[in-house]
């Protein structure tokens, strides 16, 4: 089982549309990004979150730590947010927490 | 600016061929890491360096090896012995090993091995 789940896998939605994409962990962690890889390859953080909510922008990142559960939310969609969003998530203990471990991504593509 | 950069963008490889990717940054960053992307996968960790003339090994350094000759540098080659070299390659760095900062990661490298 995957530390870090994300749903949905894939997401389509029309531009405009309020998007959400959740991420799930299983483990005690310090902190929590979330980041989006262009199809370039590259990959921008945008986020690093260990309690409450965040804003930049159209992006909003929430974090509820006693469920575990993190959302990251996009208002007002447009073309050029889509992009694969991934989640990770920085594990605490066992001398681990230098490193990241990363969810399998959320496809998402913005329709015009 | 600030950045990471990572180069070639594509390689292609006979097999049992060794290669070195390049990952460069000036953001006077201490710690360096390599990341495996495989689709459908998250990102898995190759090795890490906290600092000059040390790294240690990640969750799938077989087949890999780095060096850190100077904090600017960090490279991997992907030697013979890696079962299955062809993916897609991230470098990043962070400020400090275990501080509360955000990654910053390169462009990545998508090695083809034919």
């Amino acid at each position: 089982k995957n530390e870090v789940e994300q749903s949905p896998q894939n997401l389509t939605a029309q531009e405009g549309e309020f998007i959400t994409i959740n991420c799930s962990y299983s483990v005690g962690i310090s902190a929590l990004h979330w980041l989006q890889q262009h199809p370039g390859g590259g990959i921008v953080s945008l986020f690093m979150l260990s309690s409450g909510k965040k804003k930049h922008g159209r992006l909003i990142a929430t974090i509820n730590i006693q469920e575990k559960h993190s959302s990251l939310h996009i208002t007002a969609s447009h073309p050029r947010d889509s992009a694969v969003y991934i989640c990770a998530v920085r594990i605490t203990g066992g001398g681990s927490n230098y490193k990241l471990t990363f969810g399998k991504g959320t496809l998402l593509t913005v329709n015009p | 600016d600030g950045g990471i950069t990572q180069s070639p963008k594509y390689l292609f490889r006979k097999e049992g061929q060794n290669v070195t990717l390049s990952c460069e940054q000036n953001l006077n960053h201490d710690a360096m890491y390599w990341y495996r992307q495989d689709p459908g996968q998250g990102l898995r960790l190759i090795y890490y360096s906290q600092i000059v003339n040390d790294f240690q090994k990640g969750d799938i350094a077989e087949g890999y090896s780095v060096s850190r000759e100077k904090k600017e540098s960090f490279p991997l080659t992907v030697t013979s012995a890696q079962k299955n070299p062809t993916a897609f390659y991230l470098c990043a760095s962070t400020p400090e090993v275990g501080h509360y900062y955000g990654y910053t990661f390169g462009s990545g490298t998508r090695l083809t091995v034919v």
